[in-house]
């Protein structure tokens, strides 16, 4: 199976801030990684698709980058709707796996 | 608009049975593949399994292998997990998801891209 290994588990940032996530595959996956954005008690929300593809409908600030086993999700102005918890994803194998998470806060 | 309505949720004890339904609506349900993903208690994300648009091809996690039968009805636009032998550590919410995918016209290959629209989600919980 294919590891995500994702960092960090949480940050505190303040408004205004640029907020970076980092995913690392185990092994090389080309593009395939999605990002998804979860607030408390709602369902994920496809953020990113294809490693840097912004999904339509989502805010210019938020994007991504990578290919092979190196990943980053970028939000360039954090604000206080962006409270959640961030997962990559990775689909270029079975079984599709997850990385543990990243919750961010306000500081 | 894409929209998943997943039903089905109850309390069921260990080594007990039940079905989940997730009905389908927005767009043409028999074009895509499907998605099942749970999310344990204050945990993070797991995929379950996934169908094939026409159904013909399952695919499963290796924690719900033989357990767990994904299947769904293009006519009824729904999308169904059997779940046998629950344990407690299947307790989680549990989503059904559209996927991204697409299929080649000349090849006649789908190609999976996992899950762009999620449902609310349906909790269950195994527990004596």
């Amino acid at each position: 199976d294919i590891q995500m290994t994702q960092s960090p588990s949480s940050l505190s940032a303040s408004v205004g801030d640029r907020v970076t996530i980092t995913c690392q595959a185990s092994q090389g996956i080309s593009n395939s990684v999605n990002w998804y954005q979860q607030k408390p008690g709602k369902a994920p929300k496809l953020l990113i698709y294809d490693a840097s593809n912004l999904q339509t409908g989502v805010p210019s600030r938020f994007s991504g980058s990578g290919s092979g086993t190196d990943f980053t999700f970028t939000m360039s102005s954090l604000q206080p709707e962006d409270i959640a918890t961030y997962y990559c994803l990775q689909y270029d194998s079975l079984p599709w796996t997850f990385g543990q998470g990243t919750k961010v806060e306000i500081k | 608009e894409v929209q998943l309505l997943e039903s089905g949720e109850g309390v069921v004890q260990p080594g007990g049975s039940l079905r989940l339904s997730c009905a389908a609506s927005g767009f043409t349900f028999s074009s895509y593949a499907m998605i099942w993903v749970r999310q344990a208690p204050g945990k993070g994300l797991a995929w379950v399994s996934t169908i094939s648009p026409s159904g013909i091809s399952t695919y499963y996690a290796d924690s719900v292998k033989g357990r767990f039968t994904i299947s769904r009805d293009n006519s009824k636009n729904t999308l169904y997990l059997q779940m046998n032998s629950l344990r407690a550590e299947d307790t989680a919410v549990y989503y059904c998801a559209k996927d991204r995918g697409y299929n080649d016209f000349w090849s006649g290959r789908y190609y999976y891209y996992a899950m762009d629209v999620w449902g609310q989600g349906t909790t269950v919980t195994v527990s004596s």
